[in-house]
């Protein structure tokens, strides 16, 4: 198993600019995450999902949106990118009947000029 | 509100020494508390965790004390090596997860 993948590793934006990072997992877990981290702080919750086409807002969800149409997939729109969006992304995921251990993947280094 | 609270922001210990990394919660809702290790570059792993139901767990170096009546919880790194030099994380869980802000640790040989 590849575990999570997120993609890509690295990109720069300029402001108003769009994207979309991407995250996949293989090891068929229900619920999956967005997180941003910012310099000496913890990390943040975006969105989460319990399943496939089932969504929801995390603490910080404003400036972004996500869709679930897999179980394997859950990509994280950036629309009008401004400098507050730039972090460090991660996606995790956890399986069913675990929900509290959380495995992350290798995350996005964002930077909005 | 931060439900998380971590500290020290940062440590230095030296090889062999023990490490310690307190955090506090306030929502006793939170059942599942685990503790992640991030090194550079790469996201956060799951190191050891602990439900309320215990009061301490131990796995090889690393162990959690836990005080329900307090709200608190703690990681101790038993014999540090540099190897273990990384940023800590705890958090707090019901489903989703509250996680504090992070220790860096820095282990000297």
């Amino acid at each position: 198993n590849a575990g999570v993948t997120q993609t890509p590793k690295f990109r720069i934006l300029k402001i108003g600019q769009s994207m979309t990072l991407q995250c996949t997992q293989d090891m068929n877990h229900n619920y999956m995450y967005w997180y941003r981290q910012d310099p000496g702080m913890g990390l943040k919750l975006i969105y989460y999902s319990v399943g496939a086409g089932i969504t929801d807002k995390g603490e910080v969800p404003n400036g972004y949106n996500v869709s679930r149409s897999t179980t394997e997939d859950f990509p994280l729109r950036l629309e009008l990118a401004a400098p507050s969006q730039t972090s460090v992304y991660f996606c995790a995921s956890t399986p069913r009947g675990r929900s509290n251990e959380q495995f992350f993947g290798p995350g996005t280094r964002l930077t909005v000029l | 509100q931060q439900q998380v609270k971590q500290s020290p922001q940062s440590l230095i210990v030296q090889k062999g020494g023990i490490s310690i990394i307190n955090c506090a919660y306030e929502n006793t809702a939170f059942d599942y508390f685990p503790w992640y290790q991030q090194f550079p570059g790469k996201g956060p792993a799951l190191l050891i965790a602990i439900r309320p139901d215990v009061s301490e767990k131990k796995e090889g170096r690393f162990t959690i004390s836990f005080n329900k009546s307090a709200k608190q919880f703690s990681l101790h790194i038993m014999d540090s090596q540099p190897g273990d030099s990384a940023t800590y994380f705890c958090a707090a869980s019901r489903g989703k997860s509250t996680f504090g802000d992070g220790t860096t640790l820095t282990v000297k040989p």
